[in-house]
């Protein structure tokens, strides 16, 4: 399709597990970034990647927390040793060419909750 | 960090009265933009505004990027019931005060239209 494409769309899993989370950017989009939202907030920041630059790790809460991107293509967010307070929507948007020019368009997010 | 203050956190209007919706910041930022989001879904684009002072129509839509850089505006007009939902604003800080691309988000504004 012609947007960003996030999988699975809901996941539940037991508290201790690890969980892998995927985002397909809309093709062409050379920035992608991936955020949290607990219920009834708003969005938190986790990851940013912009082409092959390092990417801005600066808004993951722990080091349980980890993504991968490949070239300009599909990401990966990894969350290991899950704990209920990981419980949340996570999105993952994506842009062309940094924001200054082309602003970000998000997927339906991933619906996580740990029991 | 920077944050931003987004008022109200929600409304409840009849359908066809005007809607008013604003963030504010103590940090200056580059852009802004408004989004709204539907349950189960991720946030879409609906307004972005790039430079101060600028003011911008989509349909029954109005925002603006305040002249100061540190607030900004939604107007919906002639409200209807599909307008139902949340309204996030977002900023992206400027360059040299740190920021990298990664938006800032207001918590949002629940609009509740009855018919």
């Amino acid at each position: 399709g012609a947007g960003v494409s996030q999988s699975p769309s809901n996941k539940v899993t037991e508290k201790g597990k690890d969980v892998e989370l995927r985002c397909d950017p809309i093709s062409g989009h050379t920035a992608l970034y991936w955020y949290r939202q607990r219920l009834g907030q708003g969005l938190e920041f986790l990851i940013y990647f912009q082409g092959n630059s390092a990417p801005d790790k600066s808004g993951l809460p722990s080091d349980r927390f980890s993504a991968e991107r490949t070239g300009e293509s599909v990401s990966t967010l990894t969350i290991q040793r899950t704990q209920q307070e990981d419980s949340a929507v996570y999105l993952c948007a994506s842009s062309g060419l940094g924001l200054g020019n082309q602003p970000q368009h998000f997927g339906d997010g991933t619906r996580l909750s740990i029991l | 960090g920077q944050q931003l203050n987004q008022s109200p956190q929600s409304m409840f209007i009849q359908e066809g009265e005007d809607v008013s919706m604003n963030c504010t910041s103590s940090s200056i930022f580059n852009t802004w933009l408004w989004y709204k989001q539907e349950p189960g879904e991720g946030p879409v684009l609906l307004i972005a505004l790039y430079k101060a002072g600028e003011l911008t129509s989509n349909g029954r839509l109005t925002a603006q990027f305040g002249i100061t850089r540190k607030d900004s505006f939604l107007n919906i007009s002639a409200s209807i019931p599909s307008d139902v939902g949340i309204y996030f604003c977002a900023g992206l800080p400027r360059r040299n005060q740190g920021g990298s691309e990664k938006l800032v988000f207001g918590k949002g504004t629940k609009l509740t239209v009855n018919p």
